[in-house]
């Protein structure tokens, strides 16, 4: 069974600085892994994926998260925070094999300070 | 078109009500999900069909009932519900169900439903 955990419920940061969102996975074969974003009252936009070509994944926004499988991690960042980027983050793995159902983590709320 | 829609935004019904949600997407997509989601909680997956046909079921209950008309739509039928079901329902497609390449899920905006 696969499981995602999300370090951190909730992360506030000042505009301008660096915002590092946690991920960890257990998978028993190599994963497939998904960041989302979804701001209030919306539903999920699929902000990077990591899908085994590049451990260094570039995703919309500026946001980029980083696969290293000696930590089963996939750290979600991005240099400098924007009031926008304010919203509920979710990561999510999939296995190959596993008809491509979703195992999302807790999710991690994002505030912005200005 | 990278979109998935769904109607309508909000819903207040009765626990004797029966109701729909509508989803529909025109990316080509064979495979399509319904998710609920509580406050503060990642979505929780209902159903999967995958080419109009129902292939995985998460134990919801019989007064959720899915359909897909064709491989554009996905409906779901609400019939007897109880508050505890009120939530923000997500549809979502992808390409297939299957895992190659990472076959990302498109999220629609979802339905807020309310149940008295």
């Amino acid at each position: 069974a696969q499981s995602v955990t999300q370090l951190g419920s909730h992360v506030s940061v000042s505009e301008g600085a660096l915002v590092l969102l946690r991920c960890n996975y257990s998978s028993s074969v190599p994963p497939y892994l998904f960041w989302y974003v979804q701001y209030p009252n919306q539903g999920l936009q699929l902000l990077l994926k990591y899908t085994s070509a590049a451990t260094l994944v570039k995703g919309i926004n500026g946001f980029e998260a980083e696969f290293k499988k000696s930590e089963t991690s996939f750290h979600l960042t991005k240099p400098s925070a924007h009031m926008r980027d304010a919203a509920e983050y979710f990561c999510a793995v999939s296995d190959q094999g596993a008809g491509n159902m979703l195992t999302f983590g807790g999710g991690t709320r994002l505030m912005v300070k200005p | 078109d990278t979109e998935v829609t769904q109607t309508p935004k909000h819903l207040v019904m009765g626990m004797t009500n029966k109701k729909s949600l509508k989803c529909e997407q025109h990316m080509g997509h064979r495979a399509m999900y319904w998710y609920k989601q509580k406050a503060k909680k990642p979505p929780e997956l209902m159903f999967v069909y995958s080419y109009e046909k129902l292939s995985i079921n998460e134990s919801v209950p019989s007064r959720f009932s899915p359909e897909c008309p064709n491989s554009s739509l996905l409906n779901l039928h609400l019939h007897a519900l109880q508050p505890e079901d009120s939530a923000l329902y997500l549809c979502a497609s992808s390409q297939t169900t299957g895992t190659s390449h990472g076959n990302e899920q498109f999220f629609g905006p979802g339905t807020r439903l309310t149940v008295l």
